[in-house]
Formats: structure tokens, C-alpha cells, sequence
């Protein structure tokens, strides 16, 4: 089945740094959506992405949906202990596909 | 609203047991989908439905069946359970399948076949 490739698989940062990652896709999507995982419980909607090079914010969380629409950006800015998780992207076609997740560690 | 609830939240089954996971939502969403979570392979999707009545397969359906006898119901059936079912398993439902504002999911069912 159709997976997006997401990078970095694992990152581990000071607190204050500012995260980048990425998804791409051998396909075309007209919507992207970034989900974070906190540990035990199931993924909660970030930010959702609707026009090909569409940035959109979210307080220190910004994403933006690439012009090939094959891919998409996550950026968190000044990270906290409270941003660790699992950071998923997915694209919607007629269903929603996931990545295959950017774990984060934030160290104090 | 208690949005998607998912009962067991932790099971142990023997090789070959059955069982059903359950899935409930209190949206009147029409859409619901099962998804499985294994580690380095994100979220794959089993089984989804787009209303009563209707249910389709997704990328990894063998081993699972589903019905959708209700709006809000949307069980997961493990006919024989095997090792290799052994996830973590997530519900989750949207107002419409296409619409493009994401899925409410609920916190999961940790499943260990031995």
C-alpha cells in the first residue's frame, strides 16, 4: 500500500531549538494534514493544508504544502518539553494515508 | 461528547482466539475507519465505512472483518487471531469521507497476540 516517507525518523533536541521535517509522496494530494501523537493516546489534528504552497500557522507550529503537491513541511519554533511525540503527516485522497512518523525528544 | 471511544484499551489473545474490538462515536459521523499501528510504519488502514450498511477494504484487510449495522458502531472482528496482529489499533471517524479536515481518533487498543 501507499505510504509517504517522512524525515527525520527521530530527532533529539534542546529545549528551545527550533524542529524541521518533511513528507513526500510519489503521488498528488490535495490536502495535507500534520498530527502529533502523544504516547498512549491516538493522533490529534495539527494543522490541515488545502492549496498547493499554503503556509499556515498554528501558535509555534507552522506547516507548509509544497507547490509540486508531492510534499510537506512541518516547522516548530522555540520547542518545549511538551512538544515530544510522534509527528505524523498524511495526505487525503479518497482516503487518509499516513506517514511513517518523525519521533521528537526534547531534552530540558 | 465523548467523540471515539475504543474498548478494550489492552488485550492479550492466544494464537487462534477470536475477539472483537470495539469502536463507538457520538458525532453522527458518517465515515469510520480502523487503522493499525506498528512501529516505523505509521498508521496502515484495514477496513473503512462511509455510512451504514457499506464497509470497504483498506491496504491491510486479511485476518480482520468489520460490519457497520449503525451509525455509531463499527467493530473490528478477529476471526483467528496470529502473532503478526499483535499492534496497536485505532478508530476513527469524520463527518464525510472527503471532507478535508481530518479524522477524530480515539486512544487506541494495545493488542498482543501470544
Amino acid at each position: 500500500g501507499q505510504q509517504l516517507n517522512q524525515s527525520p525518523q527521530s530527532m533529539f533536541i534542546q529545549e528551545g531549538e527550533d524542529v524541521s521535517m518533511n513528507c513526500t509522496s510519489s503521488s498528488i494530494f490535495n490536502t495535507w494534514l500534520w498530527y502529533k501523537q502523544d504516547p498512549g493516546e491516538g493522533p490529534v489534528l495539527l494543522i490541515a493544508l488545502y492549496k498547493a504552497g499554503e503556509l499556515t500557522s498554528n501558535g509555534r507550529l507552522t506547516a507548509q504544502f509544497g507547490i509540486t503537491r508531492k510534499d510537506s513541511f512541518l516547522n516548530i519554533s522555540a520547542s518545549i518539553p511538551s512538544d515530544v511525540g510522534i509527528y505524523f503527516c498524511a495526505g487525503l485522497e479518497s482516503k487518509l494515508i499516513f506517514g511513517t512518523g518523525t519521533r521528537l525528544q526534547v531534552f530540558p | 461528547n465523548a467523540g471515539v471511544t475504543q474498548t478494550p484499551k489492552f488485550q492479550v489473545l492466544k494464537t487462534g482466539q477470536s475477539m472483537t474490538l470495539q469502536c463507538a462515536q457520538d458525532m453522527n459521523h458518517e465515515y469510520m475507519s480502523w487503522y493499525r499501528q506498528d512501529p516505523g510504519m505509521g498508521l496502515r488502514l484495514i477496513h473503512y465505512s462511509v455510512g451504514a450498511g457499506i464497509t470497504d477494504q483498506g491496504e491491510v484487510p486479511n485476518g480482520y472483518n468489520v460490519s457497520r449495522s449503525t451509525t455509531e458502531d463499527f467493530p473490528l472482528r478477529l476471526l483467528s487471531a496470529a502473532p503478526s496482529q499483535t499492534s496497536v489499533y485505532f478508530c476513527a471517524s469524520s463527518r464525510e469521507a472527503q471532507l478535508n479536515y481530518g479524522y477524530t481518533f480515539g486512544s487506541g487498543t494495545r493488542l498482543t497476540v501470544v
